[in-house]
């Protein structure tokens, strides 16, 4: 069974950084595109970052872009979320989501993890 | 690429027929997979490639639909089908969803 676990969500304040992981466990992690997909109290989903399998490629939406760095350990099975320059635009549940092979499909979701930025 | 689904909100009874369209702003051939998310769930991936039905999804759920418009349809709403529900395009990055449409019981 697929399980991914996000991780390190908070209350930081602007300007401040983050870092969110996620646990994956299941399936073959390194054969598999990741992405980090959020939503906004009371809106709907933004997908802001993907990375290929193997890491070599990474994607932004032009929200996060120089803001948000995504990479993964493939020997840790684990996901990660660099978040700097953090605004009240960046308030958020972030989802870990597993693609349907190297595709952006998204077929695997964690729960979730909130990020609150606020002073 | 912009997303744009239609309506933002609908309401329906059990059993009604339900329609949902996605509009983007250029050709993103067939890469579009639709999304249906309860309150405080993650969402759950019900299409991909425009008609192709995800393992496990009920088939009263259908997709359709290429380059810049595409449906989703719902065969005789069931209870457990209250629910906002997204489309997603993945022709290019950023991958970017539509808004959103709530379907409602009337």
């Amino acid at each position: 069974e697929v399980q991914l676990l996000e991780s390190g969500g908070s209350l930081v304040q602007p300007g401040g950084s983050l870092r969110l992981s996620c646990a994956a466990s299941g399936f073959i992690f390194r054969n598999y595109a990741m992405s980090w997909v959020r939503q906004a109290p009371g809106k709907g989903l933004e997908w802001v970052a993907g990375i290929s399998g193997s890491g070599a490629g990474t994607f932004y939406a032009d929200s996060v872009q120089g803001r948000l760095t995504i990479s993964r350990d493939n020997s840790k099975n684990t996901l990660f979320l660099q978040m700097s320059s953090l605004s009240a635009e960046d308030t958020a549940v972030y989802y870990c989501a597993k693609g349907k092979g190297q595709q952006v499909v998204l077929d695997s979701w964690g729960q979730g993890t909130p990020v609150t930025v606020s002073s | 690429i912009q997303m744009t689904q239609s309506p933002s909100t609908l309401s329906a009874s059990v059993g009604d027929r339900v329609t949902i369209t996605c509009r983007a702003s250029q050709s993103i051939n067939n890469w579009l997979a639709w999304y249906q998310q309860k309150p405080g769930k993650a969402p759950k991936v019900l299409i991909y490639k425009a008609s192709s039905l995800e393992s496990g999804v009920p088939s009263r759920f259908s997709g359709s639909g290429s380059g810049t418009e595409f449906t989703l349809t719902i065969s005789g709403l069931q209870p457990d089908d209250f629910a906002t529900y997204y489309c997603q395009q993945y022709n290019d990055y950023p991958s970017t969803f539509g808004q959103g449409t709530k379907v409602e019981i009337k």
